[in-house]
């Protein structure tokens, strides 16, 4: 069975630091492209980060670029989000998403149950 | 930016109703080599994750009731519900994973009327 469980989150001030993690199982991490999504208090859904198999290529929109980075670790089959100088508007559920295909495909057929993350002073 | 227009924003639906929803593109999402249309629903019920229902604007994930079907081409999609049931009152959203930054639709709301 497929898991994905998300930890990290809570509450912190503006321009400050927080790293999620985001831990798989039940498939081989290694051969999947994993996302970051994120979703505002009542609001729809924004991609926030995509990375490849090996970790070499990563992606961002340009609301976080710059300052979100996403990373993995195959031997431990975990996938993180560093998010620095954090803004209010940052304020979200964050799901952690694994790619439906087998290498890629783009779209998520898993996703993790969501940790949330609130920006404030 | 890709942006995807998704009608309406909510509609009241009665249980063994069919319904459609509409999703719309600023630009095509058919990659011409492989014909595929690089078009995601997915559900959203309260309190819980999305649940991918429907691939390449067409292809049902497994375990997903053929009650879900997915059309469209180019630019033009729509998610049809052909009797809804109670278990499906949530927010659709569709997506384009043709090119990033990947995009979704504001979502329409089903609710019971």
């Amino acid at each position: 069975e497929v898991q994905l469980v998300e930890t990290g989150g809570g509450l912190v001030q503006p321009g400050r630091s927080l790293k999620l993690s985001c831990v798989a199982s039940g498939f081989t991490f290694s051969s999947y492209w994993m996302y970051w999504i994120r979703q505002a208090p009542g609001k729809g859904l924004e991609w926030v980060s995509s990375i490849n198999t090996d970790g070499g290529s990563t992606y961002y929109p340009d609301s976080v670029k710059g300052r979100f980075t996403i990373s993995r670790d195959n031997a431990e089959n975990t996938v993180y989000l560093q998010m620095n100088s954090l803004r209010s508007e940052d304020t979200a559920t964050y799901y952690c998403a694994k790619d439906r295909g087998y290498y890629y495909s783009g779209d998520r057929d898993y996703w993790g149950q969501g940790v949330m993350v609130t920006v404030s002073s | 930016d890709i942006v995807m227009t998704q009608t309406p924003s909510s509609q009241a639906v009665s249980a063994g109703e069919k319904v459609t929803m509409s999703c719309k593109s600023s630009q095509s999402l058919l990659y011409s080599e492989n014909k595929k249309n690089y078009l995601a629903w997915y559900q959203q019920k309260p309190g819980q994750s999305p649940k991918l229902l429907i691939s390449w604007a067409s292809t049902r994930e497994s375990g997903v009731p053929d009650r879900f079907i997915g059309s469209g081409s180019g630019t033009d999609f729509t998610l049809t519900i052909s009797s809804v049931q109670a278990e499906d009152l949530a927010v659709y959203y569709c997506e384009q994973y043709y090119d990033t930054p990947y995009t979704f639709g504001a979502g329409t709301k089903l609710e019971l009327k």
